[in-house]
């Protein structure tokens, strides 16, 4: 299976902060990466798909880039409702996913 | 809009069985292949199997050891999941989620249900 290593694990901010978040494979995935935004007590919500590519309603503040090993999600202006944990989840060889970053208010 | 809920779940002894249900709404169930997920503070997100559009094809974590089926009837727009000699480390949330597509290897998790808990405990 393709291990995926995310970081940090935990991360404190502002709101207006700009925050990036990291996750590394454990091999080349090429472009097969989404991001996912779990809130306590719901369900993940799928948020880009493709490295980059966001989603239905995704608001333009959120970003991924990367290829082959490694990506980043980046949230250019944090805003409340940001604060949340977050997943990637490599779909090249079938799928697994990070451990999550929990976004903490500072 | 798209909605999927769960049910099924609940507390059971090692070794037993239980059967997870979902049913889906608000898109075309026979189109979508779908999956299901389940969550552990331990062990975070984990895939458990997937089962294509129209049923003919499943694919399974290779450590659930057989235990698992996953099946749908698109006729009702529900996805089951049964699970025979459950352990405590089956004990987590289980969702159904939507795939982008209708083969087995769509792997993009669009949409995702409520969860249900299972609780594997003497």
């Amino acid at each position: 299976d393709i291990l995926m290593t995310q970081s940090p694990s935990t991360l404190s901010a502002s709101v207006g902060d700009r925050v990036t978040i990291t996750c590394r494979a454990s091999q080349s995935i090429s472009g097969w990466m989404a991001w996912y935004q779990q809130k306590p007590g719901k369900a993940p919500k799928l948020l880009i798909h493709q490295v980059s590519h966001l989603d239905i309603g995704v608001p333009s503040r959120f970003s991924g880039s990367g290829f082959g090993t490694e990506f980043t999600l980046t949230i250019s202006s944090l805003q409340p409702d940001d604060f949340a944990t977050y997943y990637c989840q490599q779909y090249s060889i079938y799928t697994t996913f990070g451990l999550g970053t929990k976004l903490e208010i500072k | 809009q798209v909605e999927l809920v769960e049910s099924g779940g609940g507390v059971v002894q090692p070794g037993r069985s239980l059967r997870l249900s979902c049913v889906g709404s608000g898109f075309t169930f026979s189109s979508h292949a779908m999956h299901w997920v389940r969550q552990t503070p331990g062990r975070g997100l984990e895939w458990v199997a997937a089962i294509s559009s129209d049923g003919n094809n499943q694919k399974y974590a290779g450590s659930l050891e057989g235990r698992f089926s996953i099946s749908r009837d698109n006729s009702k727009n529900i996805l089951y999941l049964q699970m025979n000699s459950l352990r405590g480390e089956d004990t987590a949330i289980y969702y159904c989620t939507r795939s982008d597509c209708g083969g087995v290897d769509c792997r993009l998790l669009q949409y995702w249900g409520q969860g249900t808990l299972v609780i594997v405990s003497s």
